[in-house]
């Protein structure tokens, strides 16, 4: 079955630590997207990439790193810069503009 | 930046009853979208209206819109202890930036 995987479901980081989360799609999507979800909220965008070796800053970029070398996988990488990361991180991917988008299942990052 | 609001922001209603939930937006968009998630997973698309429809219907699922009061509701007939859930409206504005603004999303409780 085509869809997104997220890896890992659940991570923790430590002071000064950057981790990566990451996100795999089989769906040959050209789109894909990083959100972040705080208790209780809507999504915020943190990067999206159109297209392979391209990718544009969201709303709260900011402490965030990502990169596009495959069609299939959109890594996003939470540095240490990033003085809050604790929340529920999701990535989707889309076939093309004006279409639904596709959801993993989520990954949740911790503070140890 | 949320362009969606949703309102009302919690929702309790029994089994067997309807659930209305609405969705104002603030840009002239292409489509609006409705997507489910429950507790701890990712989104799940619903249904999409585009800009030059008023009323679809999915199964149990009554989308409309308004594009001069830039406003939508989802009704759900019904209902079901499984739509359970939070149901979050996007939009996609008329720019083909590829990125879908999300609200903040409505939390359905059906009791059984």
């Amino acid at each position: 079955d085509g869809g997104i995987t997220q890896s890992p479901k659940y991570l923790f980081r430590k002071e000064g630590q950057n981790v990566t989360l990451s996100c795999e799609q089989n769906l040959n999507h050209d789109a894909m997207y990083w959100y972040r979800q705080d208790p209780g909220q809507g999504l915020r965008l943190i990067y999206y990439s159109q297209i392979v070796n391209d990718f544009q800053k969201g709303d709260i970029a900011e402490g965030y790193s990502v990169s596009r070398e495959k069609k299939e996988s959109f890594p996003l990488t939470v540095t240490s810069a990033q003085k809050n990361p604790t929340a529920f991180y999701l990535c989707a991917s889309r076939p093309g503009v004006y279409q639904p988008q596709h959801f993993g299942d989520g990954t949740r990052l911790s503070i140890l | 930046s949320q362009q969606g609001e949703e309102d009302p922001q919690a929702l309790s209603i029994q089994e067997g009853e309807n659930a209305t939930m609405n969705c104002s937006y603030k840009t002239s968009i292409n489509n609006l979208q409705w997507y489910r998630q429950n507790s701890g997973r990712g989104l799940v698309h619903l249904i999409l209206i585009r800009s030059n429809e008023r009323e679809k219907h999915s199964g149990r699922l009554r989308v409309t819109l308004d594009t001069s009061k830039k406003s939508s509701s989802l009704l759900i007939t019904a209902s079901r202890a499984a739509d359970t859930a939070s149901y979050f409206c996007a939009t996609d504005s008329m720019d083909s930036s590829y990125k879908l603004i999300f609200g903040s999303g409505t939390r359905l409780l059906v009791r059984p």
